[in-house]
């Protein structure tokens, strides 16, 4: 089955520091992958996807099928970037498959 | 555009009772997910339908689930009875037609309690 895996619940840095989001994945197939956010009291969006080799408020994601993973990086983090993360992968048409997400908390 | 609609945002009920959360996506999107997410689990897909169909319903925990799509413009997700573990946040997503990559859009979810 395919599976995606965040290690991490919690990740706390300071402000400037820099953050990756750890993001493994299984799949036999060519994956598709995407980073959502929801931010205190938001709606669940899309960040970035990795097709479109974007880079959302300073948010990088790169795809590394060696290592099957899919990290989310930031170099200098932000207060207003403490959200919950969530790492997806199409399993098939529409369908995503989600990790358990990753609460992001950057102190001041 | 209003988005996902979910309604209500929060149920508390005691366990036995039937729920019924409801969604009503977004006007031209053709897919519609409904998840559950829990703080040990994260989000988990329970049921997706496309133009109205159930698709893939293999994340429904239990035959205490169902879930329908009687229109366009309208789903429903219903639990009975209900148990404690069914406690989560509920979310209904929707998204347009056309190629595979579109992103999903997200309704704020209904905070369910069962006691």
């Amino acid at each position: 089955a395919q599976r995606v895996t965040q290690p991490e619940k919690l990740l706390s840095v300071f402000k400037g520091a820099p953050v990756e989001l750890k993001c493994n994945y299984s799949y036999s197939g060519s994956p598709e992958l995407f980073w959502y956010v929801q931010y205190s009291r938001q709606r669940l969006q899309l960040l970035l996807r990795h097709i479109s080799r974007e880079s959302i408020k300073g948010f990088t994601a790169d795809l590394n099928k060696g290592e099957t993973s899919f990290h989310l990086k930031k170099p200098f983090a932000q207060e207003e970037d403490s959200a919950m993360y969530y790492c997806a992968l199409r399993e098939y048409g529409n369908k995503l498959v989600f990790g358990a997400g990753t609460i992001l908390r950057v102190k001041s | 555009d209003a988005g996902v609609i979910q309604s209500p945002r929060h149920e508390v009920t005691e366990m036995g009772q039937e729920v019924t959360l409801r969604c009503k996506p977004i006007s031209g999107h053709n897919s519609l997910f409904w998840y559950r997410q829990t703080m040990m689990r994260g989000l988990e897909l329970l049921i997706y339908f496309n133009n109205n169909v159930p698709i893939d319903d293999s994340g429904m925990p239990e035959d205490r689930f169902s879930a329908k799509m009687p229109n366009a413009s309208f789903s429903t997700l219903k639990i009975q009875p209900s148990e404690p573990r069914d406690s989560a946040v509920y979310f209904c997503a929707s998204s347009p037609p056309g190629q595979s990559n579109q992103p999903q859009h997200f309704g704020d979810g209904t905070r369910l309690s069962i006691l």
